[in-house]
């Protein structure tokens, strides 16, 4: 069946790096876009980023940019995000998720999430 | 950046019950709206897409509307299964896909 699976959860120090993976199945994984969205706890959703898997192409949050770098590996169908200079408030659940097939932008299968957790 | 609100924030209502959450986008986005159910610690299921679409395998007493800055989800009558809370979503523009704050619909 289609879906994501994402690493495991993650314990940073302040101004670390993480790097969570989202291993795609059961589709061509060169035809949808990914993006990643986080939640931090109690909080709402926030879209963070989108890449095309068939070239690569990426939009981020503005707040993000220049923290944060998304990018696939379609040998293994494997989307990354990768975020520097971790904060505290960075803390969260980070989600990714593919592209509607009919409406990019639309995200329709999920990953399972990944916990991020920044603390010294 | 495109701004969304939701309304109310919460809600508390009743089994059968027909529940109403409205949207609004800060300009125009066409029906690039999006709807989404999210359960505590699940990640969100798409419930609907391009404001009025039900997504494959969700129930048809889910259903949306609405075009330009205004949007509405309608629950026709509540189940137990439906106490979560739901998301709006813009994906006019496609260098920012903002999502609204959240509505939460718990039980009465």
């Amino acid at each position: 069946q289609v879906q994501l699976v994402q690493s495991g959860a993650e314990v940073k120090k302040p101004g670390a790096s993480v790097k969570v993976s989202c291993k795609a199945s059961g589709y061509t994984f060169t035809s949808y876009g990914i993006s990643w969205v986080r939640q931090a706890p109690g909080q709402g959703l926030e879209w963070m980023g989108w890449i095309s898997a068939y070239n690569g192409n990426t939009n981020y949050a503005q707040k993000l940019q220049g923290r944060v770098t998304m990018t696939t590996d379609t040998s293994t169908s494997t989307a990354y995000m990768e975020l520097r200079s971790l904060r505290s408030d960075d803390t969260a659940v980070y989600y990714c998720a593919r592209d509607h097939g009919r409406i990019v932008g639309a995200f329709d299968i999920w990953g399972q999430g990944t916990m991020v957790t920044v603390s010294s | 950046d495109i701004q969304m609100t939701q309304s109310p924030s919460s809600l508390s209502a009743s089994v059968g019950d027909r529940v109403t959450i409205t949207c609004r986008a800060s300009q125009s986005i066409s029906s690039y709206l999006n709807w989404y159910q999210q359960k505590p610690g699940k990640a969100p299921k798409l419930l609907i897409y391009a404001a009025s679409s039900l997504q494959s395998g969700v129930p048809s007493r889910f259903s949306g509307s609405g075009s330009g800055t205004d949007f509405t989800l309608t629950i026709s009558s509540l189940q137990p299964e439906d106490f979560a809370t739901y998301y709006c979503q813009q994906s006019y523009s496609t260098e920012v896909f903002t999502f609204g704050p959240g509505t939460k619909v718990d039980i009465k």
